[in-house]
């Protein structure tokens, strides 16, 4: 299994432009998770998705930004218009609703936003 | 969620066993208590975790008191690749539940 595949791995962009990020799930998870890290805030939930439907979005800092999951195999997550303080690493995570107990997260491996 | 409290940094020996402590005395019936690690530059990866009984996989074990409030992670024997920040969280273990990071304990294993 090639884990959860995030694109692109880098992405540097100029104030007020829009950035689209993409998550590629683990084959048949059936959660998707969008967390934001910087150093003053850490690891933060944005936006996680089940069965492609939004069940929780009150971490999105405001409404710059967007998810969407049009599909099983795809998420997208959106920065209209950016701004320098955007400037963070975007995790995706999937995991597999097993019931109680694990629920093990699978993070991908992050992307790397810098806006100018 | 409970809150949880964990050291801000410790360093460990390659080879001793590294002993991480976690403080969650708000914890709650039914929350279970997870450690995930993240390597510098990566995504957080899972660990171990339990709900009041003590476990144990090919990663590490979990001590958690009776009480269940706290709980210590041990890395039997730690390796330069061990090197990491961990997190210690609490939260009912129903699928989909989000995970809430705290600061971490960062962890430096020396040689």
């Amino acid at each position: 299994d090639a884990g959860v595949i995030q694109s692109p791995r880098h992405e540097v962009t100029e104030m007020g432009q829009e950035v689209t990020l993409r998550c590629k799930p683990i084959s048949g998870h059936d959660y998707l998770f969008w967390y934001r890290q910087t150093m003053m805030r850490g690891l933060e939930l944005l936006i996680y998705f089940n069965n492609n439907v939004p069940i929780d979005d009150s971490g999105m800092p405001e409404d710059r930004f967007s998810a969407k999951m049009p599909n099983a195999s795809f998420s997208t997550l959106k920065i209209q218009p950016s701004e320098p303080r955007d400037s963070a690493v975007y995790f995706c995570a999937s995991s597999l609703g097993t019931g109680i107990g694990l629920n093990e997260q699978f993070f991908g491996p992050g992307t790397r936003l810098t806006v100018l | 969620d409970a809150k949880t409290t964990q050291p801000t940094s410790m360093d460990c020996a390659e080879g001793r066993a590294a002993n991480l402590p976690c403080n969650h005395s708000t914890i709650s019936g039914n929350e279970y208590v997870y450690w995930y690690r993240q390597i510098h530059s990566q995504g957080p990866q899972y660990i171990i975790h339990g709900l009041k009984n003590n476990e144990t996989n090919e990663m590490a074990s979990l001590i958690i008191t009776e009480d269940r409030k706290s709980s210590t992670l041990i890395l039997p024997h730690a390796t330069l690749r061990d090197t990491a920040v961990y997190y210690c969280i609490v939260r009912v273990g129903t699928a989909g539940n989000k995970l809430t990071f705290g600061g971490g304990t960062r962890v430096l294993v020396k040689p």
